[in-house]
């Protein structure tokens, strides 16, 4: 079946540091790609996503390529602030199936 | 837009006790979903209606819960008998479900205890 995984946190950086969260995924066919990030005390909320191959979704400095060779959608940020403190959640959608999320990333920034 | 609201956003219960937990979906969305989050187990889709019919509930835990989407603008989580461990933030999220990509809307979550 259809599965996402995450690289395991959590991600401690220093603030304006580079950020990878690397994802993977396994499916049938050309499904649609999404990173969501929950705040502390907050509900998830999407982040940017990607809908075919070589797609590149991008938000608030966030970006992550559909690689449909390499079946991956890691998120990159080129300086991260304390405010990206959160989790993060990759998910992958097939139509007839509800969203499948990754376990989640916990990234904490310090000043 | 008021975004998927959920009700109460806190409850402290006893167990045994019943809980109902409550959703509004953002209006004009055709599904809705409601998922359970815990420290142990990350977060975990209970189940899904799409137009008011349940499509998969293969996530909810035992018979002690149940769910209902009576109308387009509101559904009802149920736990009865409420046990420890179901102690756990419950997210409702709802979506319009279209070809190319589903994007949901969460709710702020209901904090549930049960002592």
């Amino acid at each position: 079946g259809n599965s996402v995984t995450q690289m395991e946190g959590p991600v401690t950086l220093s603030e304006e540091a580079f950020l990878t969260i690397n994802c993977t995924y396994t499916a049938t066919g050309y499904p649609s790609l999404f990173w969501y990030v929950q705040y502390p005390g907050e509900g998830l909320q999407l982040l940017l996503k990607a809908t075919k191959a070589d797609d590149k979704g991008s938000n608030k400095g966030f970006e992550a390529t559909y690689r449909k060779e390499t079946t991956s959608f890691h998120l990159e940020k080129g300086s991260v602030q304390v405010s990206d403190s959160a989790v993060y959640f990759c998910a992958l959608y097939q139509a007839g199936t509800a969203l499948i999320f990754g376990k989640g990333t916990t990234l904490s920034v310090s000043s | 837009d008021a975004g998927v609201i959920q009700s109460p956003r806190h409850e402290v219960t006893e167990m045994g006790q019943e809980v109902t937990l409550r959703c509004k979906p953002i209006s004009g969305h055709n599904s809705l979903f409601w998922y359970r989050q815990t420290m142990m187990r990350g977060l975990e889709l209970l189940i899904y209606f799409n137009n008011n019919v349940p499509i998969d509930d293969s996530g909810m835990p035992e018979d002690r819960f149940s769910a209902k989407m009576p109308n387009a603008s509101f559904s009802t989580l149920k736990i009865q008998p409420s046990e420890p461990r179901d102690s756990a933030v419950y997210f409702c999220a709802s979506s319009f479900l279209a070809g190319d990509g589903e994007t949901q809307y969460f709710g702020p979550g209901t904090r549930l205890l049960v002592l």
